[in-house]
């Protein structure tokens, strides 16, 4: 089975500063790892995504997440976020074997603040 | 760009009544998916879907759930008697059956239950 442990649920951060959202998983089997971001009254729009390759991955909006292995860690970061990065953001993985279900995070409330 | 499309946006209803969520997947999508969100919780697979039949399906997912596309564009989720614990957002989504190991599931933008 597979586990995905965000650590912070809320993370306040002025506007044009730097931002870094933790995840962490867990999986006895090879996976796949995604970021996802829910605006206010909408769905859940995938941000990025490490399937294979560059351990660095980039995303829309500005953001990237790197993918490490020993840690079991797959953190979000943006350099300088704005006043639309106001969001929950989810991370998932999923089992690497066809249409599998995704396991998520509980989720990180980012709240810029201008 | 296509989407996915859920309906009602919000649904009240009475403990012990049924309710049906509507889904209207990307046309050209085979999979469908719904996960749930309690609030405040994580979001949590439910149910797969695939050439008509169950694919998938979590511990949530008991005798009161019953999915079913009941034509070529409609999936549903049926809770027979909902219990004050079925109160959730309810998500939708759909991937293309392609060869290889990853199909993106696009989600739908929700359909928040409330449960009296």
């Amino acid at each position: 089975a597979q586990s995905v442990t965000q650590l912070d649920s809320q993370v306040p951060v002025f506007e044009e500063a730097p931002v870094e959202l933790r995840c962490n998983y867990s999986s006895s089997v090879s996976v796949y790892l995604f970021w996802y971001v829910q605006y206010p009254n909408q769905g859940l729009q995938l941000l990025l995504k490490y399937l294979s390759g560059s351990t660095l991955v980039k995303g829309i909006n500005g953001f990237e997440a790197e993918f490490n292995k020993s840690q079991t860690s797959f953190h979000l970061r943006k350099p300088s976020v704005h006043i639309s990065d106001t969001a929950e953001y989810f991370c998932a993985v999923i089992r690497n074997s066809g249409n599998t279900p995704l396991v998520f995070g509980k989720g990180t409330r980012l709240s810029v603040i201008a | 760009e296509p989407e996915v499309t859920q309906t009602p946006s919000h649904q009240v209803t009475q403990m012990g009544q049924e309710v049906i969520l509507r889904c209207v997947p990307i046309s050209n999508h085979l999979y469908f998916y719904w996960y749930r969100q309690i609030l405040g919780q994580k979001v949590e697979f439910l149910v797969s879907f695939y050439n008509n039949e169950i694919s998938e399906k979590s511990e949530i997912f008991d005798d009161q759930f019953s999915v079913e596309r009941p034509d070529g564009s409609n999936f549903t989720l049926k809770i027979r008697s909902t219990k004050l614990e079925d109160s959730a957002m309810y998500f939708c989504a759909s991937s293309e059956r392609r060869g290889g190991s990853y199909n993106e599931q696009f989600f739908g933008p929700g359909t928040r239950l409330t449960v009296l």
